[in-house]
């Protein structure tokens, strides 16, 4: 049973627009949301999380957001940029699950010069 | 420094042989955690470490045998692999026991590429 769910395996889009990147979950122990990102051959890098407790949280050009009641949660990229061609992982953690990470399957995103 | 760093890079190995894969962190952090991540799926958790202590083993066969010899270092001590177990295998660690908080950023480290032939 997947508990966290990326339902995109890709996404394409042009340089300088925004890439919207979605996850769903199903468990609603979940309290804390992360997003990794992953170039291939290298580790995943925290990129940005977000508690239950906000419904926003936005460091630079990453936003994510958080819809508790439709168990979904986004990121927004803005401006994109070639350099974030990458696999972003969204992954949450909470009471029940020891601080473990449960991630979703991935998202390949391209951004064409 | 914020890294968390793994030795070697690439590794390969025949079925018969023993090896061991290293990390380690120099950022304080309690826990450690092995992922094993297969090509175009997310990572999958092996084990943890809290404390130096090993607080979760997520049902890996005991060809995988974790070590942690101080806070900063974890080993993962190989031996009997199978071809199936090639994949990279990633170390992390976070700020906080496991145990003792859900709001816990892990931190990877670059991965080893592992071959067993």
């Amino acid at each position: 049973d997947q508990q966290v769910k990326q339902n995109s395996p890709s996404l394409s889009v042009q340089e300088g627009r925004i890439s919207i990147l979605n996850c769903d979950y199903t468990n609603s122990m979940f309290d804390y949301f992360l997003w990794y990102k992953k170039y291939p051959a290298e580790g995943p890098t925290f990129l940005i999380s977000i508690s239950s407790i906000k419904d926003k949280n936005e460091d630079g050009r990453f936003t994510v957001f958080l819809n508790k009641s439709a168990k979904h949660l986004s990121l927004h990229i803005v401006p994109s940029q070639p350099g974030d061609s990458a696999v972003y992982f969204c992954a949450a953690s909470g009471s029940g699950n020891t601080g473990k990470l449960i991630f979703g399957q991935g998202t390949t995103l391209q951004v064409k010069p | 420094d914020t890294e968390v760093t793994q030795t070697p890079k690439h590794l390969v190995m025949g079925m018969t042989n023993k090896k061991s894969l290293k990390c380690e962190q120099h950022m304080g952090h309690r826990a450690m955690y092995w992922y094993k991540q297969k090509a175009k799926k997310p990572p999958e958790l092996m084990f943890v470490y809290s404390y130096e202590k090993l607080s979760i083993n997520e049902s890996v066969p005991s060809r995988f045998s974790p070590e942690c010899p101080n806070s900063s270092l974890l080993n993962l001590h190989l031996h009997a692999l199978q071809p199936e177990d090639s994949a990279l295998y990633l170390c992390a660690s976070s700020q906080d026991d496991v145990w003792a908080s859900d709001y816990n950023e892990q931190f990877f480290g670059p991965g080893t590429r592992l071959t067993v032939l």
